[in-house]
């Protein structure tokens, strides 16, 4: 079955500091994969999405994402947060029958 | 992105009273749409997934009496919280799949509306 892991729950971050989440998927095939950042008391905005092709994505709000097949991650990236980039992010794997595998969620704090 | 919307955004309601809950897909027709129940300070928890014209198919664990889920159009689904108990109270989360490869820009990707927070006292 296929599962995927955040493995930071909490990070912290300075305004205009670099950011790198992490996340780990566990699936037999080449999988579809997305990110996601939730507002508190908000839906799930899609950041970016990978199903082929270029293995680094460029998503919205200055984020990117390199899914590496050899380390079967997806870490998203973003060289200089912003105070409004605090928020829960979580990483999804989608499945055959269109469904998504969710990972924990990673809790960023930006910091003044 | 695309734009899903849920109604209502929050609803407080009596112990035994059942609450219905809107979702509706604002920029492309979705055959396939997804309840979530989140908790706080956790994942989303898949509850079922609706498909306009047949019924929904729920995950193990969740009661299909108790939360009703009816897709009568491509651009609607809701779900309905049967005798609503405290325990019931949580963020529910509707999601639209933009289909397949023919899906165009919404292809393969699920849209999230911004969900409801249900209260039952």
């Amino acid at each position: 079955a296929q599962s995927v892991t955040q493995p930071d729950i909490h990070i912290t971050v300075s305004e205009g500091a670099s950011l790198e989440l992490r996340c780990n998927y566990s699936y037999g095939a080449t999988p579809y994969l997305f990110w996601y950042v939730q507002s508190p008391g908000q839906g799930l905005q899609l950041l970016l999405k990978y199903f082929s092709g270029d293995t680094l994505v460029q998503g919205i709000k200055g984020f990117e994402a390199e899914f590496k097949r050899s380390q079967s991650s997806f870490n998203l990236r973003k060289p200089s947060v912003h105070w409004s980039d605090a928020a829960e992010y979580f990483c999804a794997v989608g499945v055959n029958d269109y469904k998504l595998s969710f990972g924990a969620g990673t809790t960023v704090t930006v910091r003044a | 992105g695309a734009v899903v919307s849920q109604h209502p955004s929050r609803v407080i309601c009596k112990s035994g009273t059942s609450v219905k809950i809107e979702c509706r897909s604002l920029d492309f027709q979705a055959t396939t749409m997804f309840w979530y129940r989140q908790f706080p300070k956790q994942s989303l928890m898949l509850m079922a997934t609706s498909n306009e014209g047949s019924k929904a198919t729920y995950e193990q664990g969740v009661e299909k009496d108790k939360f009703l889920i009816n897709h009568a159009s491509l651009t609607l689904s809701t779900l309905t919280v049967t005798s609503a108990h405290p325990e019931d109270s949580s963020f529910y989360i509707c999601s639209a799949w933009g289909g397949g490869p023919a899906g165009g820009a919404y292809q393969e990707t699920q849209y999230f509306g911004p969900g409801t927070r249900l209260l039952v006292l």
